[in-house]
């Protein structure tokens, strides 16, 4: 089972930024959080990661909290090439860093 | 940044077929690839673990028989999908992890196999 759980859907429009909640009550003390993108009959790309705080790259902001039982993916400004579907993992360490998937949150951007 | 590749693309075959879809770390060494199965408007869901050097470790309720996995390098595992029917047609997805810990899966672009 995977050990996240995001809302399966949410809606935006261009130029607004997006806020996605991921849920993770039981990860472990050194497990990371990971979010990918994935386009239709393409492979999930990697977007961000990290283990607490906040971490910004170009394309993404990911925050997470003290007690890191949740994290949230922000991005800014969305356009209408950001409609995807995100995934929000956390690598199993101990079992080779394989990753469990849930069902991803599908953002549609709306011009 | 980190590159995996797969191929094909795309395969479409008849029924009975055994085909082989390659993944390759291109800039990076990966000990360890992932093989994932996608159906339409569904999440992916892992198969195997490919190892370098030893047996993929395979999911509950996963063939081995019947998806043969080779690791042979640093850079190269292949799934093989043997005597294909219909209901193996899905969307096939490699990802390979970078020997050093903490660093993400990087992910190939998938195979879409369609058996007739």
């Amino acid at each position: 089972l995977a050990k996240t759980t995001q809302p399966i859907s949410m809606d935006s429009y261009e130029g607004q930024e997006v806020n996605i909640t991921c849920s993770h009550n039981n990860i472990a003390t050194n497990d990371y959080i990971t979010w990918y993108q994935q386009f239709p009959s393409q492979g999930p790309r990697f977007i961000i990661q990290g283990y607490k705080t906040k971490v910004t790259n170009e394309v993404a902001s990911l925050f997470i909290p003290a007690d890191r039982k949740s994290s949230t993916l922000s991005l800014p400004r969305v356009s209408l090439s950001d409609t995807a579907v995100y995934y929000c993992l956390s690598p199993e360490y101990n079992q080779g860093g394989k990753l469990i998937f849930g069902q991803g949150t599908e953002l549609s951007v709306k011009p | 940044g980190a590159v995996v590749s797969q191929h094909p693309s795309r395969v479409i075959c008849k029924s009975g077929t055994s085909v082989k879809i390659e993944c390759r770390s291109l800039d990076f060494q990966a000990t360890t690839m992932f093989w994932y199965r996608q159906f339409p408007k569904q999440s992916l869901m892992l198969m195997a673990t490919s190892n370098e050097g030893s047996k993929a470790t395979y999911e509950q309720g996963v063939e081995k028989d019947k998806f043969l996995i080779n690791h042979a390098s640093l850079t190269l595992s292949t799934l093989t999908v043997t005597s294909a029917h219909p209901e193996d047609s899905s969307f096939y997805i490699c990802s390979a992890r970078v020997v050093e810990g903490g660093q993400p899966q990087h992910f190939g672009d998938g195979t879409r196999l369609s058996i007739l």
